[in-house]
């Protein structure tokens, strides 16, 4: 069965920090691997997501990630963070093939002004 | 459009009173999935069908059962509430290796 671990639970960051929100999954086929966030009081929604190709993808609102094949890793970036950014994030795992999607424990982040 | 829509968004419950959460999405997707959100644990999947007519366990499926009823519909049932199914409870939907689209959740207390 497939893990995801997000070792930072909780990142405090000021405005134009830079941030970077560790992912790392366990499963020995190919994956597909999400990165979804949640505003307070809401759903949760994609951010970005890698199936195959470039292992360095963009999503939304100036964030990307890299997938690093060996290190079974899908690191969440961004350059300069904003106060909207404040929400928790949430790592995710789909092996190939197959239904079931296993989610990370979550990583809140909390811009400072 | 409405994506995927859940009711009710807000429940209490007796300990020991049964309650059926619905869940229904308009973008055709094959897959639909339950979880309870809890602080510091993430989404947890209770139960999730790949296609219209199977279900399948998760990781915390004990206390709750799951009916698909149609491509469309996918309901989570508590049959005796207990205070540990406090929780917030989202379906989603997915379609192939795509993302999943989330609804807007279900809040519910058990006292």
């Amino acid at each position: 069965a497939q893990s995801v671990s997000q070792h930072n639970h909780h990142v405090i960051l000021s405005e134009a920090a830079s941030l970077e929100l560790g992912c790392n999954y366990s499963y020995g086929g190919t994956v597909n691997l999400f990165w979804y966030v949640q505003y307070p009081g809401q759903h949760l929604q994609l951010l970005l997501k890698y199936f195959s190709g470039d292992p360095l993808v963009k999503g939304i609102k100036g964030f990307e990630a890299e997938f690093i094949k060996s290190k079974f890793s899908f690191n969440l970036r961004k350059p300069s963070v904003q106060w909207s950014d404040t929400a928790e994030y949430f790592c995710a795992v789909k092996p190939g093939g197959y239904q079931k999607v296993t989610f990370g424990t979550g990583t809140k982040l909390q811009v400072i002004p | 459009n409405a994506g995927v829509t859940q009711t009710p968004k807000f429940q209490v419950l007796k300990t020991g009173q049964s309650m059926t959460l619905q869940c229904a999405q308009d973008m055709n997707h094959n897959s639909m999935y339950w979880y309870r959100q809890d602080p510091g644990m993430g989404l947890r999947l209770i139960y999730y069908s790949a296609s219209e007519g199977t279900t399948d366990k998760g990781e915390v499926p004990n206390g709750y059962n799951v009916s698909r009823l149609n491509k469309r519909e996918f309901s989570l049932r508590l049959e005796s509430a207990a205070p540990s199914q406090t929780s917030v409870y989202f379906c989603a939907s997915g379609q192939g290796n795509n993302e999943q689209f989330f609804g807007p959740g279900t809040r519910l207390t058990v006292l």
